[in-house]
Parts: C-alpha cells; structure tokens; sequence
C-alpha cells in the first residue's frame, strides 16, 4: 500500500484553466503538507494543515487554495494556471510528536504539472 | 528564501567507490534529514538526525548531524549502479515541519 498517494501523477493543461490534485495518507499522521519542486529541482514548502487546520502558508499566490476535509486528506486546487506554475507537486505527512522522531515527513510521488 | 548549501551539485563515480556530499547553514537547525530521489518519484527518507553529534547509519549510508548543528554529512560506501539518483538534505527548525532543502547532489554510478 501506498502510504501518500496524491492523483494525478501527470497532468497537461493550458494556461487559464482551473484544477485539482489530491492527496491521501494512509499513516495515520495528524499533519500534512504541499511542496513544488522547480525545473531546477529545487524543494520548497507552500502549505501545511494539523488536523485540518492551515499552519503553515508561505506566501503562496492566492490561486493556490488547499483543502483538507480530514486529516488524511489535503487537496491542492490551482485557479487560473500560468506557465511559472508548470512544476512537480510533492503532498507529505508526518506527525506531530513530543519525542526526538517527531515531524520526520514522508512525501507522494509527486503530480507532474505541464502548463501549456 | 534561506537554502542550505549543498555540496558536491554532482558526482560521477566509479562503482565501489565511497561518496561522501555535505550541507551547510548559516544558522541552527535541530533536525537534519537525508532524502534519495529517483527519477520520477518523490523523494524517499534515508536518514533522520535529531541530536548535534549523531552518527546514524542505515546499511552502507551514513550520516552525521554536525556539533555545531549547522551542517550534515552523507556517506555512501561502496556505491552500487541504483544508488544513482538526486539526494537532498533538509534542515527543520523547531516541529512545524517545515523543511528547507539543500539544491541536491545528482550522484552517477558508472559500472
């Protein structure tokens, strides 16, 4: 079983258009996060949710709007796409802990988006 | 945005050889990851380090969380042709989550 499985894992569209990508663990972990990866390969955070709730927004155009209907879930949708948003959109979880294992964060397999 | 500096950006090696790619910061981080990516998945942990000083391995890596807590070190031994992939570190302050990643090593193993 896949723990994060986030669909579609490829998506090609045009500039303007308006869509979704999901994400789902299986881990039982209370947080759940959306990072791009650039064409440089470079990693960077843009959303995180604990238990639903929005913890972390980093500066993110407002086109971007997560949604996490419960903690296994946060779903990324993407208004009106531009050709800068073509990049690979990893989902992750973790879970929060007191202990020194706490937060170590597992990510999907990525959604490969192409704005044409 | 703050990066960690991450070094070598690339290597190609000689299978059997030994690997060995670092990440620096400019300030403190109190957990230090290790990511492997192929190509076309997402990046896979290696390594976690949550104590300054920690040598932690797992089969043929290792890894070290720097006593100053600014930096890290992976080591490869023995490298094998699928160890080839990008590798990440990731610095985490604090237990929000948040990573911030190095630029990645692409690492090649020539049989």
């Amino acid at each position: 079983d896949t723990a994060v499985s986030q669909t579609p894992k490829y998506l090609v569209t045009q500039m303007g258009n308006d869509k979704s990508i999901k994400c789902e663990q299986n881990l039982g972990h209370d947080t759940m996060y959306w990072y791009k990866q650039d064409s440089k390969k470079f990693l960077k955070i843009m959303f995180s949710y604990n238990n639903k709730e929005l913890i972390i927004n980093e500066t993110v155009p407002n086109r971007f709007s997560p949604k996490s209907p419960d903690k296994a879930h946060l779903n990324l949708h993407i208004n009106s796409l531009e050709l800068g948003d073509s990049a690979v959109y990893f989902c992750a979880s973790s879970q929060t802990g007191t202990g020194l294992s706490g937060n170590t964060i597992y990510f999907g397999e990525g959604s490969w988006l192409t704005v044409v | 945005g703050q990066q960690l500096n991450q070094s070598p950006q690339s290597m190609f090696i000689q299978e059997g050889e030994d690997v060995s790619m670092n990440c620096t910061s400019s300030s403190i981080f109190n957990t230090w990851l290790w990511y492997k990516q192929d190509p076309g998945e997402g990046p896979v942990l290696l390594i976690a380090l949550y104590k300054a000083g920690e040598l932690t391995s797992n089969g043929r890596l290792t890894a070290q969380f720097g006593i100053t807590r600014k930096d890290s070190f992976l080591n490869i031994s023995a490298s094998i042709p699928s160890d080839v992939g990008i590798y990440f570190c990731a610095g985490q302050k604090g237990n929000t989550g948040k990573l911030i990643f190095g630029q990645g090593t692409t690492l090649q193993v020539k049989p």
